[in-house]
């Protein structure tokens, strides 16, 4: 399966500020995804990250506050923006190689927001 | 959309027993159900999947069995060994053929493997 490496691996922001999560995979993927994971809880999925138009957005999300890239079929950003403490959390991109096929995660970015 | 629990929050076991999760999930029409293992400081790691057309796969210490008429699957670790400590969930999607990438995740499991 493909590797995931996620940058930062972990951060500590200031309040109000932004934070760009960068997901590179060593192999071209079908579908790239963006997950959650409150501290303690389970995951949760923002999006999805489209090749080259606008994510697909889960309920209770919204682009403004969580912008996503996907320029080719390697690569994806993440941006946490306007951060409070709330959006503390693990910041998990995810694969799946080719339809069907196991979803496979980064080690994530944990975040924390003072 | 789909709802899954998970139980026990917490397992501790003594090392070379078994060990078994157990997640109910609410849609019919789901048919795909993975299990991951997340140790700390790491993302979740697949250890095993189901698909709804098979009741029961094992590889080596790990089985997952699935009743679909009962909506309900679970992750068996027999032999447990200290290593096996970690946080694990369970998870399922109607996939209708096409992605399995938009799961919905069980609440998690502690488990803690004594030695």
């Amino acid at each position: 399966s493909a590797v995931i490496s996620q940058k930062p691996s972990r951060d500590i922001c200031q309040r109000g500020t932004s934070l760009t999560i960068q997901c590179q995979v060593d192999s071209q993927v079908t579908m790239m995804f963006w997950y959650r994971q409150q501290p303690g809880q389970s995951l949760t999925l923002i999006a999805t990250a489209n090749q080259g138009s606008e994510a697909t957005y889960e309920s209770g999300f919204v682009i403004d506050k969580f912008p996503i890239s996907r320029p080719n079929l390697t690569f994806s950003t993440l941006t946490v923006s306007n951060m409070s403490p709330e959006d503390s959390s693990i910041y998990l991109c995810s694969v799946e190689d080719r339809l069907g096929s196991p979803l496979h995660f980064g080690n994530g970015t944990r975040l924390t927001v003072t | 959309g789909e709802n899954v629990e998970q139980h026990p929050s917490t397992l501790s076991v003594q090392e070379g027993d078994s060990a078994v999760i157990k997640c109910t999930y609410s849609d019919s029409a789901s048919n795909y159900f993975p299990w991951y293992k997340q140790e700390l400081g790491k993302g979740p790691q697949l250890i095993i999947d189901i698909r709804s057309n098979v009741g029961e796969k094992k590889d080596q210490r790990i089985a997952v069995t699935l009743n679909k008429t009962a909506k309900h699957f679970s992750l068996h670790i027999t032999e447990t060994q200290p290593e096996d400590s970690a946080v694990y969930f369970c998870a399922a999607i109607n996939a209708g053929g096409t992605s399995y990438g938009k799961l919905t995740f069980g609440q998690g499991t502690i488990l803690t493997v004594h030695p």
